[in-house]
């Protein structure tokens, strides 16, 4: 079964720029969700898209916003790029069990953006 | 709110000995689920372990085994016969009630001597 895969795997744009990366889950999977990896805060949860609706988002600003196709497949995009948002943007999607816990999510290689 | 604290920001251990990388938590949630995840150099986040708060016995999984004590809200993790190839930053997380959201603590990285 293959993993899961993001697009482009590197990135390097300019601030003021907007960027969109892609996410595609394992198959089956319907929860697909985003995280930020930097030096300085760690990891933080971005949002989490299920059956093409956000059901959870972490605490950033709004130049950052995401979807979910019907295929699961899911975009983040960020706009208006500023140097902080250089970071490794980790997408994971997991089978949701019902009863809701211990879904283990799965994590894709990442896209490292490097704002300049 | 949820928040996990790991303590260490580097270790080193020495090959086929075993480590605890500890990870303390905090929540207010009834039920939650513990995930203890890997990332080597590649960047790639690896699952290791899961412990759910209602389970009765510590998880295992092959040579990593969590040790979960649940009023003392730690939940660390157990590293048998290290390996070089062990050599990474370890991750605790804990996840919402809902079970679609981790929260990660700061990491701990892990380094195998030969």
């Amino acid at each position: 079964k293959a993993g899961v895969t993001q697009t482009p795997r590197y990135l390097i744009k300019t601030r003021g720029q907007q960027v969109t990366l892609s996410c595609s889950p394992i198959s089956g999977h319907r929860s697909v969700s985003w995280y930020q990896q930097t030096p300085g805060q760690g990891l933080q949860f971005l949002f989490e898209y299920f059956s093409e609706t956000q059901r959870n988002k972490g605490n950033f600003p709004g130049r950052f916003s995401g979807r979910q196709f019907s295929n699961s497949r899911s975009e983040m995009n960020v706009s208006t790029l500023e140097l902080g948002d250089s970071a490794l943007y980790l997408c994971a999607s997991s089978l949701v069990l019902a009863g809701g816990l211990g879904n283990e999510q799965f994590f894709g290689p990442g896209t490292r953006l490097t704002v300049l | 709110a949820q928040k996990i604290t790991q303590t260490q920001p580097g270790m080193f251990v020495q090959e086929k000995e075993a480590v605890t990388l500890d990870c303390t938590y905090d929540t207010s949630d009834p039920s939650y689920g513990l995930f203890w995840y890997k990332q080597p150099s590649s960047g790639e986040m690896i699952f290791l372990i899961y412990q759910g708060s209602y389970d009765q016995q510590n998880a295992t999984e092959g040579r990593y085994s969590l040790n979960f004590q649940k009023a003392r809200k730690s939940a660390n993790l157990v590293i048998s016969a290290s390996q070089l190839g062990d050599s990474a930053m370890y991750f605790c997380a804990i996840e919402n009630n809902a079970g679609n959201m981790l929260t990660f603590g700061g990491g701990t990285r892990l380094m195998v001597k030969p």
